[in-house]
């Protein structure tokens, strides 16, 4: 079984709507990630969470949202989709201290606003 | 955080090693030098990490100068499936991470 997991793999929904994208990781590590990433271009941080009660701002978190529910859990919402936000979103976790801050990825979410 | 350059792309023969360099001249003394990878689409593998030593794990080499402005990754064996985009990120385990900085990497294609 993977060690981060999201979903939906793949959404298509329309300009205006709410939707939420999820991340579940089993590797019990305390920080996770939002990126998002478009054609052509590397990796882009929207939010990020060192622990269950802590949230902070990426360099892109206009128009989203996120909830750590529990160490394990971590979701992005676009609270009114637009069509620039289609993107392809990974989540990421790392455990401080033991590995530097290695990051392990999920297997990414495919959005389209249209 | 450093920043990195690196070529925008590079072949390599299937078997023969694979040399991926990567600048780094402004890296200060706790910053790490990680390399991963992505292989169409997929989420960023991680490949290997290493602050000033030279670092080997199943996967490839890391060749740090001794300045450590400059970094080498080595596939040592390239396959097919080691066709991806590799990026080298250089930063500090204790800053924040909203300086984290992927760019555009090297896409390496092996040729058969």
């Amino acid at each position: 079984d993977a060690d981060v997991t999201q979903t939906p793999r793949n959404r298509i929904t329309k300009t205006g709507k709410r939707i939420m994208l999820e991340c579940s990781q089993t590797k019990g590590h305390d920080r996770m990630y939002w990126y998002r990433q478009d054609p052509g271009l590397g990796l882009r941080l929207i939010y990020y969470s060192f622990d269950v009660k802590d949230i902070n701002k990426g360099e892109i978190s206009d128009g989203y949202s996120v909830s750590r529910q529990a160490q394990a859990k971590f979701s992005l919402s676009l609270e009114s989709a637009i069509p620039n936000q289609t993107a392809l979103y990974f989540c990421a976790t790392s455990d401080f201290g033991r590995s530097q801050e290695t990051q392990y990825f999920g297997p990414g979410t495919r959005l389209l606003v249209l | 955080d450093a920043k990195t350059t690196q070529p925008p792309s590079m072949d390599c023969a299937e078997g023969r090693a694979a040399n991926l360099p990567c600048n780094h001249s402004t890296i200060s003394g706790n910053e790490y030098v990680y390399w991963y990878r992505q292989i169409h689409s997929q989420g960023p593998q991680y490949i290997i990490h290493g602050l000033k030593n030279n670092e080997t794990n199943e996967m490839a080499s890391l060749i740090i100068t001794e300045d450590r402005k400059s970094s080498t990754l080595i596939l040592p064996h390239a396959t097919l499936r080691d066709t991806a985009v590799y990026y080298c990120i250089v930063r500090s385990p204790q800053t924040g991470a909203n300086n984290l900085f992927f760019g555009t990497g090297t896409r390496l294609t092996v040729i058969p």
